[in-house]
């Protein structure tokens, strides 16, 4: 079975600090992806990466950067940690073939509090 | 913006019964899936259909695509309680490697 796995599944942060969420998959899969989760707004792409170093914005992106420097992990960085950043972070991988697009891989999520 | 609008976005049912849930989008795709969330937990892949099929199954599950009219729909047969969660619809744009999330329908199966 895929596993995908995230550093925290709670977290509590002080305004200003800076954040990192670590993220974790274990298919070889090429394409991972951070998305945050708000009621009434649904999920939301922050950034997503279809190999080692390489990275692509997502619909928002403003506060945070990526790295990915071995293919099986993707971190989500926040620079500021800023109130409005509290919210349910998921990470997730999927595989890619071609032109083809495969189901993704959700990890449990982290629910980050900025305080 | 949101691409996939899914309706309704609550429904609540007796156990035994059958839960439809539809989806629809904008843009042409290249494939359409959906999603299953359990409260507070990350999301489980539940069916993946391609521009090109009209219905796929999967145990209870049964998912139709009408292209013509940009939408979708989720058919869960006989529902039990552990069925109880938010069901997502999610699309993949042409000539995008990505996908957009509806904001979900909220399923309660009443025992």
């Amino acid at each position: 079975d895929v596993k995908v796995t995230q550093s925290s599944r709670y977290l509590v942060k002080r305004t200003g600090e800076k954040v990192f969420l670590e993220c974790v998959q274990d298919m070889d899969h090429e394409n991972m992806f951070w998305y945050r989760q708000d009621p009434g707004l649904g999920l939301r792409l922050i950034y997503f990466s279809y190999d080692v170093k390489m990275k692509e914005k997502g619909d928002i992106p403003e506060g945070y950067s990526v790295s990915r420097e071995k293919k099986e992990r993707f971190s989500l960085i926040l620079e500021s940690a800023s109130t409005n950043q509290t919210s349910m972070y998921l990470c997730a991988s999927s595989f890619e073939q071609g032109v083809y697009s495969y189901e993704q891989y959700f990890g449990p999520g982290t629910r980050l509090t900025v305080t | 913006s949101q691409q996939g609008e899914e309706d309704p976005q609550a429904l609540s049912i007796q156990e035994g019964e059958n839960a439809t849930m539809n989806c629809s989008y904008k843009t042409s795709i290249n494939n359409l899936q959906w999603y299953r969330q359990n409260s507070g937990r990350g999301l489980v892949h539940l069916i993946l259909i391609r521009s090109n099929e009209r219905e796929k199954h999967s145990g209870r599950l049964r998912v139709t695509l009408d292209t013509s009219k940009k939408s979708s729909s989720l058919l869960i047969t006989a529902s039990r309680a552990a069925d109880t969660a938010s069901y997502f619809c999610a699309t993949e744009r042409q000539g995008a490697q990505k996908l957009v999330f509806g904001q979900g329908t909220r399923l309660t199966i009443n025992p």
